[in-house]
């Protein structure tokens, strides 16, 4: 079966620190990939999603980006965190099928505080 | 964008059955209408999904009106387990937008 792995669950960061998010699936090859974040009382704002290995598209203009290294890896990133980068960030995988609109997988998230 | 419209809550009973609906009344012929629920600090789980049929799964039923304007989830025998806050969403072309949902109340 497929698994998506998130960590770490919660983190604490100062303004202006680097970020680094990671996301692993397993149990499937080349999945689409996804970033999300959802703000508190809020829904969902999709931020990166990726096709394959190097294939990055940005929704949402902002200081965060995202590698996609390897086929289930995918990493979200800030070389300088923003008060208004707080969030429940959420990583996410579809299969990647002729047939569109395969539902989107979700890992538990990550928590960030920025202080 | 498709915007859907959903109670803020709702509450049932134990074993008896629930139907959360959702009004995506612009939604486009190409959309698909998904079903997810989330739990307090949990990522959203995928219930059901469908274009046009009703649909069945091991979950839930979804019953999709004829314009597809609206949609109805069902849970057949709520349990506490089943408590969350339950989102509908349009979906298609990677974007996957959530409302603010129903939170899902289950009554011993």
């Amino acid at each position: 079966s497929q698994t998506i792995h998130q960590w770490p669950a919660t983190l604490v960061q100062p303004v202006g620190s680097p970020l680094s998010l990671e996301c692993t699936v397993e149990g499937t090859s080349n999945p689409n990939l996804y970033w999300y974040r959802q703000a508190a009382g809020r829904g969902l704002q999709l931020l990166f999603y990726s096709v394959g290995i190097g294939q990055i598209s940005s929704e949402v203009p902002q200081n965060l980006s995202a590698s996609r290294p390897q086929d289930r890896q995918f990493i979200l990133s800030s070389k300088k965190l923003l008060l208004s980068d707080s969030g429940f960030y959420l990583c996410a995988w579809s299969a990647r099928t002729v047939v569109v609109n395969q539902p989107q997988h979700f890992g538990d998230g990550t928590r960030l505080s920025i202080l | 964008d498709a915007k859907t419209t959903q109670p803020n809550s709702m509450e049932s009973n134990e074993e008896e059955p629930v139907h959360l609906p959702c009004n995506h009344s612009t939604i486009s012929g190409t959309d698909y209408i998904h079903w997810y629920r989330q739990l307090p600090s949990q990522g959203p789980e995928y219930v059901i999904h469908g274009l046009t049929s009703n649909v069945n799964n091991r979950m839930a039923s979804l019953a999709i009106a004829e314009d597809r304007k609206s949609s109805t989830l069902i849970l057949h025998r709520a349990t506490l387990r089943d408590a969350a806050v339950y989102y509908c969403t349009p979906y298609n072309n990677n974007d996957m937008r959530f409302g603010a949902g129903t939170r899902l109340t289950v009554k011993p």
